[in-house]
């Protein structure tokens, strides 16, 4: 069964300082991986998507990387503001369909 | 993106009633929609896939007597909680893909308390 793991579970930054969140996972048998961001009490709201065969995606001040033969993902965030504050989450979708997700890394972004 | 509705964002039902849930795709046709239930501080577990016109498929240690999943149109999905206990109080939520292992878009997710 797939396992997904998010490093660290919490960080809190000041603004305007870079970050990088992490997510690896067990079987490397993956179709893709997508970033997620949920806010308190919300739904998920997609960040990037990255297909099994592509290296990395950019949106914005996000850059995610994917290493599919190590089994690892890193969400960047440049230039972090408060409004970036949230849980991010990391989940990828398998043989198996569904999406496996992580625990998350809940992200505060001090002024 | 594609657009996910869900409705009631928020309910409270008494212990033993029961719950709808429903689950739209607004702008798009999904043959496939996906439940999940998260916990407090707990990631989203996947409680059953929701195949349109044909019997969703639950995950191990998910009721389909208590959790019934009824996927009638290409655009609706709905979750009826059955006879709902306070253990059942959770975030539920929903996903549709466009097609197949493309991106994944999420509803705005159900708070349900169980008193």
């Amino acid at each position: 069964k797939q396992e997904v793991t998010q490093i660290p579970a919490a960080l809190s930054v000041p603004e305007g300082e870079n970050l990088v969140l992490n997510c690896s996972f067990t079987d490397s048998a993956i179709y893709n991986l997508q970033w997620f961001r949920q806010d308190p009490g919300k739904g998920l709201t997609s960040l990037l998507l990255i297909q099994s065969s592509q290296r990395e995606q950019t949106s914005g001040r996000l850059n995610a990387s994917l290493d599919k033969s190590s089994g690892r993902s890193t969400l960047y965030i440049a230039a972090s503001q408060p409004g970036d504050s949230a849980t991010y989450l990391c989940a990828v979708k398998d043989s198996g369909y569904a999406l496996n997700f992580g625990k998350g890394t809940s992200l505060l972004v001090t002024p | 993106g594609a657009v996910v509705s869900q409705h009631p964002s928020r309910v409270i039902c008494k212990s033993g009633t029961s719950v709808k849930i429903e689950c739209r795709s607004l702008d798009f046709q999904a043959t496939t929609m996906f439940w999940y239930r998260q916990f407090p501080k707990q990631s989203l577990m996947l409680m059953a896939t929701s195949n349109e016109g044909s019997k969703a498929t639950y995950e191990q240690g998910v009721e389909k007597d208590k959790f019934l999943i009824n996927h009638a149109s290409l655009t609706l999905s709905t979750l009826t909680v059955t006879s709902a206990h306070p253990e059942d109080s959770s975030f539920y939520i929903c996903s549709a893909e466009i097609t197949v292992n493309t991106e994944a878009f999420f509803g705005q997710g159900t708070r349900l308390t169980v008193v």
